[in-house]
């Protein structure tokens, strides 16, 4: 069974850093697309980031220069390093993976960004 | 960027049918795009039920299906139950590898 699990959401000031990690069983994440995708209270979805099979990536450009995509293979999780944070980053954060991008969703970590 | 339209709200019977469209403000929306359909229900995850225009995950129930309709994208449901009140949305792909999101469909099953 195909299990994704984000982490390391919180409250944080402008201006402040966070990074998500999204913990993989039942696949491979350097085998896979791993995309995040964020909503904001009471919002619809935004298109965050993506990172393919190969190591590629792309992002939104509302965070493009201030999140970055990785992947640690040896231990299957990926991550969502996120600086320079602003108020309008506040959303859940999913983790969202598979063959095609989207197959496979977390249940999401919440990211506060206030003061 | 382009912007990516859904009608906001829909209601639908039980048992009925009902199609739910996502436009493209660039123009016609194309098998190119890759369109996928999401259902998300209060407090929960969303899910995917359709990705590149029409195909099925193993999850996703019969009664839904995708298509291209009228230079949109389009979800039908036929024979909705009340389970399927959600939230519903569509993706599309664009150059440059960074789809965009529609705003969402509230579907009502009453």
């Amino acid at each position: 069974e195909v299990q994704l699990v984000e982490s390391g959401g919180g409250l944080i000031q402008p201006g402040g850093s966070l990074r998500l990690s999204c913990a993989a069983s039942g696949f491979i994440v350097s085998r896979n697309y791993m995309t995040w995708v964020r909503q904001a209270p009471g919002k619809g979805l935004e298109w965050v980031s993506v990172i393919y099979s190969g190591g590629s990536t792309y992002y939104a450009d509302s965070v493009r220069g201030r999140f970055t995509l990785s992947r640690d293979n040896s231990n299957n999780i990926l991550y969502l390093q996120m600086n320079s944070l602003r108020a309008e980053d506040t959303a859940v954060y999913y983790c969202a993976g598979g063959v095609s991008p989207l197959d496979y969703w977390g249940q999401g970590t919440l990211v506060t960004v206030s003061s | 960027q382009a912007v990516v339209t859904q009608e906001p709200s829909l209601t639908v019977s039980p048992g009925g049918t009902v199609t739910l469209t996502c436009g493209s403000s660039t123009g016609a929306v194309t098998s190119g795009h890759y369109p996928y359909w999401l259902q998300q229900k209060p407090g929960q995850s969303p899910r995917t039920l359709i990705y590149n225009t029409n195909n099925k995950h193993s999850w996703t129930p019969a009664r839904f299906s995708g298509s291209l309709l009228g230079g949109k994208a389009a979800l039908t449901l036929s024979g909705a139950q009340p389970e399927d009140e959600a939230d519903y949305y569509c993706l599309l792909s664009y150059s440059g590898a960074r789809p965009i999101f529609g705003g969402g469909t509230k579907l009502t099953v009453l």
